[in-house]
């Protein structure tokens, strides 16, 4: 069943907007990440997040930023859209803090830039 | 900067056979080493992981994992047509897990 929600599931939007995607767990996990995966399903690490740190990709460009409210939410802002933004965002959780441990995704949001 | 490959990039098998799919990643350090399987449309899911050499089975599935090698792989015994999907291999780096380059499996009745 899912555990890790995304919201909204698709969003068509020109270039230069600004957009917001949102993601929630119920399952208590201490971390939270955002991944990219490309039309190739190549997936990319974009962030990840715990209560204490944020660690970002150094090639997240700049207009990309995570928001987080509490552990439980790691939203993703892009602040003016670009072609190649196209792609589905993938959320996901782990329990701890540590990268060696499963990661729970979200079914993603499909994002196409005009 | 951990490479994390697979191979082959995609693969068509009948309904019945053995399925091998492999993972080559470029750091020594890491510590644990995962498959995940990706159904058209929907969210990658943990099949099974690994933190030593040597293998472990679960079912139908086995992971098998050459540290030296910088090697693992997944076996599917008796693959079934709804075992369709992308699979994605990941490898822990620092403090997240990279993913491989996926490999399509299709299994035909």
């Amino acid at each position: 069943e899912t555990a890790v929600f995304q919201t909204p599931n698709y969003h068509v939007t020109q270039v230069g907007n600004e957009v917001s995607f949102n993601c929630k767990q119920t399952l208590g996990h201490d971390t939270m990440y955002w991944y990219k995966q490309d039309s190739k399903k190549l997936l990319k690490i974009m962030f990840s997040y715990n209560n204490k740190q944020l660690i970002v990709n150094e090639t997240v460009p700049r207009r990309f930023s995570p928001q987080s409210s509490d552990k439980a939410h790691l939203n993703l802002r892009i602040k003016s859209v670009e072609p190649e933004d196209s792609a589905v965002y993938l959320c996901a959780s782990s329990p701890g803090v540590t990268s060696a441990e499963t990661l729970y995704f979200g079914s993603g949001t499909r994002l196409t830039v005009l | 900067q951990q490479k994390v490959q697979q191979s082959p990039e995609s693969l068509i098998v009948p309904e019945g056979a053995m399925t091998s799919l492999n993972c080559t990643f470029s750091d020594s350090a890491s510590q644990y080493f995962a498959w995940y399987r990706q159904h058209s449309g929907k969210a990658p899911k943990a099949l099974m992981s690994i933190f030593s050499n040597g293998e472990k089975e679960e079912g139908r599935f086995t992971i098998h994992l050459n540290k030296a090698s910088l090697h693992f792989s997944l076996h599917i015994r008796d693959s079934q047509p709804s075992d369709s999907a992308l699979y994605l291999c990941a490898v822990n780096s620092g403090t997240y897990q990279r993913f491989g380059t996926g490999t399509k499996l299709q299994v035909v009745p």
